[in-house]
């Protein structure tokens, strides 16, 4: 299996631009997870899905901020308008429950570093 | 709302030493406990996973211990080699969701 696979993996934008992460799990994984990354804030979970529904989306910091999982296979995360303080390295995380209530590790893709200039 | 700690920040020993990394959390009604490494500018790559039903759990050099009752983890790294220089990052797992610390950042001497 190729593992968790995320696009691009840089971006930059200027201030007020949409962008669209890409995230491809690991095949039959029904969990999925999206994080950001700062030096100041660490690992935030944003969001994160079970059989492509979204389960909890606390962690999202403003409505500029979307997600979907259209199918098992791929999900998006948007941002719309882009601004410079949502810069950092976005993960993408997949998988599988245990059947006893919890879920087994998480595998994480290479990440997108986004700068919004 | 859980809290995870992890100390020390930074850790510097030489090749050879055995490394001891602690993790605490606040709230012990965890499902699981997984140990990360993550190298400059990489992601996240998974050591050790230990379910709330385990006491430990043990992987080549690397051995992971957990007490629930006492809200703490430690990872064990025997025989410390250069190339095990990157930041360990603990994180709990509460309800499917993981919260991490904020790691270890660990540099190997040769």
């Amino acid at each position: 299996d190729a593992g968790v696979i995320q696009s691009p993996r840089h971006e930059v934008t200027e201030m007020g631009q949409e962008v669209t992460l890409r995230c491809k799990p690991i095949s039959g994984h029904d969990y999925l997870f999206w994080y950001r990354q700062t030096m100041m804030r660490g690992l935030e979970l944003l969001i994160y899905f079970n059989n492509n529904v979204p389960i909890d989306d606390s962690g999202m910091p403003e409505d500029r901020f979307s997600a979907k999982m259209p199918n098992a296979s791929f999900s998006t995360l948007k941002i719309q308008p882009s601004e410079p303080r949502d810069s950092a390295v976005y993960f993408c995380a997949s998988s599988s429950t245990t059947g006893r209530g919890s879920i087994n590790e998480q595998f994480f893709g290479p990440g997108t570093r986004l700068t919004v200039l | 709302k859980q809290e995870v700690t992890q100390i020390p920040a930074a850790l510097s020993v030489p090749e050879g030493e055995n490394l001891v990394l602690n993790c605490s959390f606040t709230d012990s009604a965890i499902y699981n406990l997984q140990w990360f490494r993550q190298d400059p500018g990489k992601g996240l790559t998974s050591l050790l996973l230990i379910q709330s039903s385990q006491r430990e759990q043990t992987s080549g050099r690397l051995n992971a211990s957990l007490d629930k009752s006492s809200g703490r983890s430690t990872l064990y790294i025997a025989a410390s080699q250069p190339g095990d220089s990157a930041t360990y990052l603990c994180a709990v797992g509460n309800d499917y969701k993981l919260s991490f610390g904020a790691g270890t950042t660990v540099t190997v001497r040769a």
